[in-house]
């Protein structure tokens, strides 16, 4: 069974960084996309970004000036770089994995999701 | 980006259904077959309940499904549960390979 674990700091200080690491277990992240999705308290979810091995990641277009993700394949680990923070950016952050766009569609497998706050 | 436009809530009785749309305000989504749809209860992680407009993972009781007319897609929950009380969110693939998802519904088991 995939399982997906995020890990990082919970409180960030507005205009730093936030960095968050994902790690994949019962599978390869050499397979399947892997995303990056975010919710804010109270309200909706946000996809930001994915990633696939081989391949340059895509980014939502309201937040790719400020955001990165790579994939370490060797450690089954994927991560998120969100600079400059801001309150706005306070949200639980989840990791989730996609089989791939064009054939079918859907996240499967998510994280349990990491509240981090930006002070 | 474009975006996907869900009716805050809904509601109803037991053993009743209800149904949630999800329409696209643009051509980049919805028009295709890739809508999927989540469950959220509160604290929790989503949950895949369609996927591909109407495809239920294994494991999804049949009495949620999944349709699509034009750029609007819905969501049916049949035979209303206390369980199923939570937020759905719906989810398009858009064509320049990104996703969006919709605003959010709460399903309210009266």
């Amino acid at each position: 069974q995939v399982q997906l674990q995020e890990s990082g700091p919970g409180l960030v200080k507005a205009s730093e960084t936030l960095s968050l690491t994902c790690t994949v277990s019962g599978g390869s992240t050499r397979n399947f996309y892997w995303h990056w999705i975010r919710q804010p308290p109270g309200k909706g979810l946000e996809w930001i970004a994915y990633i696939y091995y081989g391949r340059s990641p895509n980014y939502n277009p309201s937040l790719t000036s400020r955001v990165t993700v790579s994939l370490d394949t060797s450690t089954n680990q994927f991560s998120l770089q969100l600079t400059s923070v801001t309150a706005a950016d306070t949200a639980v952050y989840y990791c989730a994995r996609h089989p791939g766009p064009g054939v079918t569609d859907y996240f499967d497998f998510w994280g349990q999701g990491a509240l981090v706050t930006v002070s | 980006q474009s975006a996907l436009t869900q009716p805050r809530s809904v509601s109803g009785s037991p053993g009743l259904s209800v149904t949630i749309s999800c329409t696209g305000t643009s051509s980049d989504v919805i028009s295709h077959d890739y809508v999927s749809w989540y469950q959220q209860h509160p604290g929790k992680a989503p949950k895949l309940m369609i996927y591909d407009v109407s495809e239920r993972p294994s494991g999804v009781p049949d009495r949620f499904s999944g349709s699509r007319s034009g750029n609007t897609a819905s969501l049916t929950i049949s035979g209303l549960q206390a369980e199923d009380e939570a937020d759905y969110y719906c989810c398009s693939f858009v064509t320049s390979y990104t996703w969006v998802f919709g605003g959010g519904t709460t399903v309210t088991v009266l």
